[in-house]
C-alpha cells in the first residue's frame, strides 16, 4: 500500500517567517503534485514535479522532489497571511493518486 | 477558461432522502474522480471513471454510486444519506492514468454536503 506523510500536520507561525514541509514515502512515485487548499474552496495545484532531484520556485515557494523520487519538501519563504490553508501533497501511483496526511498552516499578521 | 465545475456548491438534504451531486469539465480529459473530504482531512478517494470504465475504491460504501453519460459530465448519488455523509465532495480530472506521461490533476471547487 503506498501511503504519504506529511510533517508538520500543523504549523503556527509568525508573517516573515520561513518554513518547510516535508512528505515523506517508502514507495517511488512518477510524480507528485503540491496543492493549496482554502476553507471552502477545492485544492489548487501549485506545482509538479516530476525529476528525481528537481527544484521548482513560484515566487516564494520552492519545491524539490527527492532523487529517488520517494519525498518532497516544500519551502516558503517570508511567509505571509495569504499563504495560510492547507498543504497538500499527492503522489501520482499506478491507478490513482495518494494523497499525504496535510499540513495545515496558519501564517499571523 | 478550461474548467471542472461543480453544483451545486451547498446542498443541503434530508436524512435518508436521496441527492445527486454534479461534475462537469471543459477539459476533455479522459478520467473524473470523486472524493470525499472531511474537515481538516486530505481528501479520500470514492472512485475514478477512466473514460466509460468505472473503478470503485474497496472502502467506498455501497451507499454512493457514480454515473458518467459522457465525457464531460460525471454524477454522484448517494442513496440515503446519513450523517456521517456529510462532508465536502471534491469531482477532479486527469488527462489521463498510468505514470506514462504527465498527469496533473485538476479539482473542482467542491459541494459541501449538509444532512439534517
Amino acid at each position: 500500500t503506498q501511503l504519504l506523510e506529511q510533517s508538520p500536520q500543523f504549523l503556527s507561525i509568525q508573517e516573515g517567517e520561513n518554513l518547510t514541509v516535508y512528505c515523506n514515502s517508502s514507495s517511488v512515485f512518477s510524480s507528485l503534485q503540491w496543492y493549496r487548499q482554502e476553507p471552502g474552496e477545492g485544492p489548487v495545484l501549485l506545482v509538479t514535479v516530476v525529476t528525481g532531484g528537481e527544484v521548482k520556485k513560484l515566487k516564494r515557494l520552492t519545491f524539490q522532489f527527492g532523487d529517488a523520487r520517494k519525498d518532497s519538501s516544500l519551502h516558503i519563504t517570508a511567509a505571509q497571511p495569504g499563504d495560510t490553508g492547507l498543504y497538500l501533497c499527492a503522489g501520482e501511483g499506478t491507478y490513482k493518486y495518494i494523497f499525504g496526511t496535510g499540513t495545515r498552516l496558519k501564517v499571523l499578521a | 477558461d478550461a474548467m471542472v465545475i461543480q453544483n451545486p456548491r451547498y446542498q443541503v438534504t434530508q436524512f435518508g432522502k436521496p441527492v445527486t451531486l454534479s461534475c462537469s469539465q471543459t477539459l476533455n480529459h479522459n478520467v473524473m474522480y470523486w472524493y470525499q473530504q472531511k474537515s481538516s482531512q486530505a481528501p479520500k478517494l470514492l472512485f475514478h471513471y477512466y473514460d466509460k470504465d468505472f473503478n470503485n475504491e474497496a472502502d467506498t460504501p455501497d451507499n454512493f454510486q457514480s454515473r458518467r453519460p459522457n465525457t464531460s459530465f460525471c454524477f454522484l448519488d448517494i442513496r440515503s444519506p446519513g450523517l456521517g455523509d456529510a462532508a465536502m465532495y471534491l469531482c477532479a480530472t486527469s488527462r489521463d492514468l498510468g505514470g506514462a506521461s504527465l498527469n496533473e490533476q485538476f479539482f473542482g471547487p467542491g459541494t459541501r454536503l449538509t444532512v439534517l
